[in-house]
């Protein structure tokens, strides 16, 4: 069990470019969320996958947010012409999924954290 | 949606203090996690605890369900502890985090 992992760490990106980021969950869990946190605050859920199905996109900030998860193991979260308020920790988390108990217990990544200038 | 408040905001201790951390919710909630955010922005678990009582070394955590909140304890508190404590449940698919407790253990 190596936790789950994000890459990069940092991202500096000049307003109006596109940035990607990666998500590798545990291996053996099936679900997978997308959070985002700005200075002083917890961090917001914006996006879940179940495999390979996203099954709650609502929360994304904007259109200009996407998130995929193709062959229900790692999983990109995009955004698309980047504005300064975008600047903030983007972390990933994964589940086991399943009803009940630790099987909802959500282990985070160590976060991509976005500077938009 | 679910509200999640955190008390104190701000905690500044000795080292070797106890301290007691507060999460209210404002709703009945079957999943409910602490976590430490470390200075790197790593969250850590520490507690998955929905209900009842659990301790690991100098950590411990009780759950009331019913009356919609749960402590975090911290005893003998060491430098390494500093940082900012976050409760979160499980609202549908996603946790709702509070706004977290900010520790400060001075040597």
């Amino acid at each position: 069990d190596t936790g789950v992992s994000q890459d990069p760490r940092h991202k500096i990106t000049k307003r109006g470019q596109n940035v990607t980021f990666r998500c590798d969950p545990i291996s053996e869990h099936n679900r997978l969320y997308w959070y985002r946190q700005t200075l002083g605050q917890g961090p917001e859920f914006l996006t879940y996958f179940q495999n390979e199905a996203q099954l709650e996109k609502s929360r994304l900030l904007s259109d200009r947010f996407s998130a995929e998860r193709p062959k229900g193991s790692f999983s990109t979260l995009e955004i698309q012409r980047t504005e300064q308020g975008d600047s903030a920790m983007y972390l990933c988390a994964s589940s086991l999924g399943g009803s009940g108990g630790h099987y909802n217990e959500q282990f985070f990544g160590p976060g991509t954290r976005l500077t938009v200038l | 949606g679910i509200q999640v408040e955190q008390s104190p905001p701000d905690l500044i201790l000795q080292e070797g203090a106890n301290s007691t951390l507060r999460c209210n919710f404002s709703d009945s909630v079957n999943n409910l996690q602490w976590f430490h955010q470390n200075p790197w922005g790593q969250l850590i678990n520490l507690f998955y605890i929905p209900s009842g009582t659990k301790q690991n070394g100098r950590l411990s955590a009780t759950t009331v369900a019913t009356e919609r909140y749960s402590l975090l304890y911290i005893s003998s508190s060491q430098t390494t502890d500093s940082g900012v404590y976050f409760c979160a449940v499980k609202e549908g698919n996603d946790m709702r985090f509070g706004a977290g407790t900010r520790l400060t253990v001075k040597p």
